[in-house]
């Protein structure tokens, strides 16, 4: 089982709908989460993290976290051309201080 | 504040040859952590660096190595390149007792 899972999609969403990306993690102890959104050829941005079970919102993006069932969700509201890249899931375990990431999901907004 | 920077951003080397690639953090961070970056495999995670000392260690082969100097810089070395070494390598900072971590811009290595 990968530490970190994520469909690779391409997920695709017209503009202004709602695109839901999902994650899951096998280390049940891991205690902080993030995601990043990485544009072709470019490196990875940290847009949201989260450590508490519950949603956290920022602006148009809220990140969703259920350490029960291991699985954490970010939303995009009101989804916009300039949001289609590649979001990357990560996590880092209770082992070690190091971050693990998922293979990432590829989000097309169309027009 | 300054991000993080990677050099040099683009590198051409033949097979056999090494390579060292060089990190600095942002100001103020102490931890590094090297990822290479495939089409085929995602971010795999190399190693991570805190206060001069290897902290954690990912699934490569020994002719990956890295160090970090007091000032916090980092460099990863590659020996005996293959071909399949090809792939983006990204730096990433972090600061004390905060986990999220900040990208460099990557340094993308071609063996030929």
């Amino acid at each position: 089982q990968k530490e970190v899972e994520q469909n690779s999609g391409p997920l695709s969403v017209p503009e202004g709908a709602i695109a839901s990306l999902n994650c899951t993690y096998s280390d049940r102890g891991s205690q902080s989460f993030f995601w990043y959104r990485q544009y072709s050829g470019k490196s990875p941005e940290l847009i949201m993290f989260i450590y508490s079970n519950g949603d956290k919102e920022d602006g148009r993006f809220t990140a969703q976290l259920n350490k029960a069932s291991q699985y954490v969700s970010l939303l995009i509201r009101d989804s916009q051309p300039s949001d289609s890249a590649t979001y990357l899931c990560a996590v880092n375990p209770s082992s070690a201080s190091k971050i693990i990431f998922g293979s990432g999901t590829r989000l097309s907004i169309r027009p | 504040k300054a991000g993080v920077t990677q050099t040099p951003r683009y590198l051409i080397k033949t097979r056999g040859q090494q390579v060292t690639l060089s990190c600095s953090p942002i100001s103020g961070h102490r931890s590094v952590s090297w990822y290479q970056q495939t089409p085929g495999q995602g971010l795999q995670f190399l190693f991570e660096y805190f206060s001069e000392t290897q902290r954690n260690k990912g699934n490569f082969p020994g002719r990956f190595s890295g160090r970090q100097f007091s000032n916090s810089r980092s460099e990863m070395n590659v020996s005996t390149l293959e071909l399949g070494d090809s792939a983006l390598y990204l730096c990433a900072s972090r600061a004390v007792g905060n986990t999220e971590a900040f990208f460099g811009q990557g340094t993308r290595l071609t063996v030929v």
